[in-house]
C-alpha cells in the first residue's frame, strides 16, 4: 500500500525567503510519480509541480522546486522567493504506474508573514 | 482544452436525506474519474474511482456510492446522509501515467 507523509502540520516563511515543505512515501511499486498541489482558503487544488520516479533531474516549475531523494523516499518542495499569496495548503501526492488512484498527505499549512 | 464541471458548490442537507452529487468532464474521452472527501483542515480521503463505463474501486466502506453511467460522468450518492458525511467532495480526472489530476471546484456539504 501506498503511504505519504507530511510531518509538518504548519510552516512560517517570511516573505521573500525560501521554504521547504517536507514529503516522505512509501511504496513498493518501482515506478511512480510525485506530485504537489496547493489549496488555498478556496478550495481549489492546484497542480504545481511533478516528479517521475526515474527521473534523473529534480523537477523544477519557475518558483517551485522538488528536492527529490529516490533513496530516502523523500520528495519535498521548495519556494523561493515566498510571497504572500502563496500562504495556502499543500498537498504531496503519489500516484503509481501500475495503479490508478492518486494518494495524498495530510498537508501542510503555509502562512508567508510580510 | 479539458475542463471539469462538478456541482452544486454548497449543500445543506438533514440527517437520513438522500445525496447525489455530480461531475462530468469535457474535452476528453475515457478519463479515469475520481472523488475524494476533504474533512476540515485535513487531507484527501479516496473514495471511489472509476477507469470506464460502470466500473468502480471503492476504498473506503461507507453509506456512500458511486457510478458512471456515461464515459464523462460521475455520481456520488447516499441513500441516508449521516452527520459524519459532511465536508468537502472533490472530483478529479485523470489519464495518462506521469500526469496530474485535475480537480473540480468542489461541493461543500454539511449534514445538519
Amino acid at each position: 500500500a501506498q503511504k505519504i507523509t507530511q510531518t509538518q502540520p504548519g510552516m512560517f516563511v517570511q516573505e521573500k525567503e525560501a521554504v521547504t515543505l517536507d514529503c516522505t512515501y512509501d511504496t513498493s511499486d518501482p515506478s511512480y510519480g510525485l506530485f504537489w498541489y496547493k489549496q488555498p482558503s478556496s478550495g481549489e487544488m492546484i497542480f504545481l509541480i511533478y516528479q517521475g520516479s526515474y527521473d534523473q533531474q529534480n523537477a523544477t516549475e519557475g518558483r517551485y522546486s522538488l528536492n527529490f531523494q529516490k533513496a530516502r523516499k523523500s520528495a519535498n518542495l521548495v519556494i523561493s522567493a515566498s510571497q504572500l499569496g502563496d500562504s495556502a495548503m499543500y498537498f504531496c501526492a503519489m500516484r503509481a504506474y501500475n495503479n490508478n488512484d492518486m494518494r495524498f498527505g495530510a498537508g501542510t499549512r503555509l502562512t508567508v508573514k510580510p | 482544452s479539458q475542463t471539469i464541471h462538478q456541482w452544486p458548490a454548497t449543500l445543506v442537507q438533514p440527517v437520513g436525506s438522500p445525496l447525489s452529487l455530480e461531475c462530468t468532464v469535457e474535452g476528453t474521452s475515457n478519463p479515469n474519474l475520481y472523488w475524494y472527501r476533504q474533512a476540515a483542515g485535513r487531507g484527501l480521503q479516496l473514495l471511489f474511482y472509476s477507469v470506464g463505463i460502470g466500473q468502480i474501486s471503492s476504498e473506503v466502506p461507507q453509506n456512500l456510492s458511486a457510478s458512471r453511467p456515461q464515459d464523462r460522468q460521475f455520481i456520488l450518492s447516499s441513500k441516508k446522509l449521516l452527520l459524519s458525511d459532511s465536508g468537502f467532495y472533490l472530483c478529479a480526472w485523470g489519464n495518462l501515467e506521469g500526469s496530474p489530476l485535475h480537480f473540480g471546484n468542489g461541493t461543500r456539504l454539511t449534514v445538519t
